[in-house]
Order: structure tokens, then C-alpha cells, then sequence
């Protein structure tokens, strides 16, 4: 099974509609994060959760938010869809690393979500 | 504004030569580096990772830091075609005590083998 799953993997809704993408992970880390891609524009952070009690805005957060369930589990919701919201979203996951060593910061991707407003 | 930066390709090699991939970044005080490809349509996984100055090598790829120029490379000998894909460049910026609040991604490189 993956490590990172999220949920749905394709969705088309109309402009104006509520949505819910879900994140979950089996590693055991700590740090999600929610991306979303645009061709030309490359890999954009929308939010990011340390832990259940700790979630930030990333560059693009306006339109979105976002709810940490538990430490396996982050959705990101967009109240009001619109049509440059579509986008391939990512889900990721990192773990914590005090020392700052070999494989600090490391993320792993689930496999996205394509989504279409239309 | 932390910043990363790729030529957007595409950068076609024939099979068999070594791919070359730059990347530039604009945070002096970056920590953590990262090549990760991506196929079309599918997630980015991870090529390599480096943190110090100086090559790091993992069978085919190498990955080269420079932190003073603020550059790094990802190199790929005896490329083959499974290699065509787009090639991420990653930055982070350590907070203290350390933790990732996220990468900076660059555009991406994209990358042809030709049989």
C-alpha cells in the first residue's frame, strides 16, 4: 500500500461549489504540506501542518483551507470553487529531523489530485 | 522571496551521454537541496538529496553543491530513455531548531533522451 494516499485521485465541479481533498499517511511524519502544480508554474505550497496544533499559510493560501485530524490525516478544502483553481494538487510529507542531517527535510508525495472547476 | 531557478528545456541528450541539469537559488542561508523527477501527470519522487558542499553520487546520479555560487547540479551518466522526464529542483531554508516549512520549487528541466 502507499504511504500517502489522497482522495479523490480525479474530481470536475462547477464553479462556486464547496470541495474536500484529503491526505493520508502511513509514515508516521510529523509535516504535511499541500501543493498544487500549474503548467509553466511549477510546484506552489498552498498550507503546511507540523502537527495537529500547528498549520501555516503557505505562498498561495487564499481560497483554501485546510484542517489537520490527526497526525496521518490533512484535507485541504476549497469553500468556493472557481475556475483558476484547477490545478493537479499534491499532498506531501516529511519528518523531523533536530539535527538537520542526512535526509532532513525530505518530502514524499502522494500521487495528486486532478481537479476541474468548471 | 526565496527564488529557484531551472532552464525550462527542453534539453534533449542522446542515450548513453550524460544529462546535465542546473539549477540556481536566491537564499544564501538554504540548507537543504533536492532533484526529484516527475513523469508526466504523476507525483515527483526523489532523485537525490545534498547538503554539503561537493559531489554526492547514488549509482547513475550525481548531485554537485556549491553553496557560495549558490548552485547545484544533477548529473545522470549513461542516460536512458526511462530517464526522459521533467527534473525538480527543491530548496529549504532551515528553521531554527530545525523542520521544513516547505520547498521552493523550481519550474522544472525538461529532459529528452533520444534512442
Amino acid at each position: 500500500d502507499a504511504d500517502v494516499t489522497q482522495t479523490p485521485r480525479n474530481r470536475i465541479t462547477k464553479t462556486g461549489k464547496r470541495i474536500m481533498l484529503e491526505c493520508s499517511q502511513t509514515k508516521g511524519h510529523d509535516r504535511m504540506y499541500w501543493y498544487r502544480q500549474d503548467p509553466g508554474l511549477g510546484l506552489r505550497l498552498i498550507y503546511y501542518s507540523f502537527d495537529v496544533k500547528d498549520i501555516n499559510k503557505g505562498e498561495i493560501s487564499d481560497g483554501y483551507s485546510v484542517s489537520r485530524q490527526a497526525q496521518a490525516k490533512f484535507s485541504l478544502s476549497l469553500e468556493s470553487a472557481i475556475p483558476n483553481q484547477t490545478a493537479l494538487y499534491f499532498c506531501a510529507t516529511s519528518d523531523f529531523f533536530g539535527d538537520r542531517g542526512e535526509g532532513a527535510d525530505t518530502q514524499y508525495f502522494g500521487p495528486g489530485t486532478r481537479l476541474t472547476v468548471l | 522571496q526565496k527564488e529557484v531557478e531551472q532552464n525550462s528545456g527542453p534539453l534533449s541528450v542522446p542515450e548513453g551521454a550524460i544529462a546535465s541539469l542546473n539549477c540556481t537559488y536566491s537564499d544564501r542561508v538554504s540548507q537543504s537541496f533536492f532533484w526529484y523527477r516527475q513523469y508526466s501527470g504523476k507525483s515527483p519522487e526523489l532523485i537525490m538529496s545534498i547538503y554539503s558542499n561537493g559531489d554526492k553520487e547514488d549509482g547513475r546520479f550525481t548531485a554537485q553543491l556549491n553553496k557560495a555560487s549558490q548552485y547545484v547540479s544533477l548529473l545522470i551518466r549513461d542516460s536512458q530513455p526511462s530517464d526522459s522526464a521533467t527534473y525538480l529542483c527543491a530548496v529549504n531554508i532551515g528553521r531554527s531548531g530545525g523542520g521544513a516549512d516547505g520547498l521552493t520549487f523550481g519550474k522544472g528541466t525538461h529532459l529528452i533522451i533520444q534512442p
